[in-house]
């Protein structure tokens, strides 16, 4: 089956610095989410992709659907406490609409 | 708030007893999603259905099954349990047909298995 690989796994930065994490599939896909999950609470869609070669910003997060519609990427500028989380790529499964979720990645702040 | 309404928040038993997560989908949506997270884990896809009928199943085991009602909520019923269902299981709605589809989760049913 299709999987989502996230990268990096973790992240520690300090407040005030710019953040990038990635997710590569081994076939292609034709929507890209992203979303992030604090603890206890469930996933809250971020960015949504629809079409090979977009970029979105969602205030300071911006995505970007890869070309060859194997990878996406999303950037975080100017980091935030609240900005802590796991954050998830996923993407429906192709003919039918369940999603596939990366492996996430974490993302810590240090003081 | 996303709208999709799960209950309880938190459920603790026993090995091989049985319960029942309820998930209400947001007003409109046909669609219902259940994931399972394993501590520090991805989500992985359980079953779907839409409008009343199974659409889509997972890696669900056999213990498990899950049912959607004419007023649309779901829920979602795990028998036998066993240590390893410990888990958050999350719930999540669409509007099915529609070329962007887009989930929204409800916060999670916790469920620990002593």
């Amino acid at each position: 089956g299709q999987q989502l690989n996230q990268s990096p796994q973790s992240m520690f930065i300090q407040e005030g610095e710019d953040v990038s994490m990635n997710c590569t599939s081994s076939s292609i896909f034709n929507t890209w989410l992203w979303y992030k999950q604090d603890p206890g609470e469930g996933p809250v869609l971020l960015i949504a992709l629809y079409k090979a070669g977009e970029l979105t910003s969602n205030g300071r997060l911006t995505a970007q659907f890869g070309i060859t519609r194997k990878d996406s990427f999303l950037n975080i500028s100017a980091s935030i406490p609240s900005d802590v989380g796991i954050y998830f790529c996923a993407g429906p499964n192709f003919g039918n609409e369940k999603l596939t979720f990366g492996t996430g990645t974490r993302l810590t702040i240090i003081p | 708030d996303s709208g999709v309404t799960q209950t309880p928040k938190h459920l603790i038993t026993a090995t091989g007893q049985r319960v029942t997560l309820r998930c209400s989908p947001r007003s409109g949506d046909l669609s219902v999603y259940w994931y399972q997270q394993s501590l520090d884990q991805g989500l992985q896809f359980l079953i779907q259905y839409y409008n009343g009928e199974e659409r889509a199943k997972g890696n669900i085991l056999e213990r498990f099954s899950a049912q959607q009602f004419p007023d649309l909520h779901s829920e979602l019923n795990l028998s036998s349990l066993e240590l390893g269902d410990s888990a958050l299981y999350f719930c999540a709605s669409s509007v099915v047909g529609e070329a962007k589809n887009i989930q929204y989760f409800g916060a999670g049913t916790r469920l620990s298995v002593l």
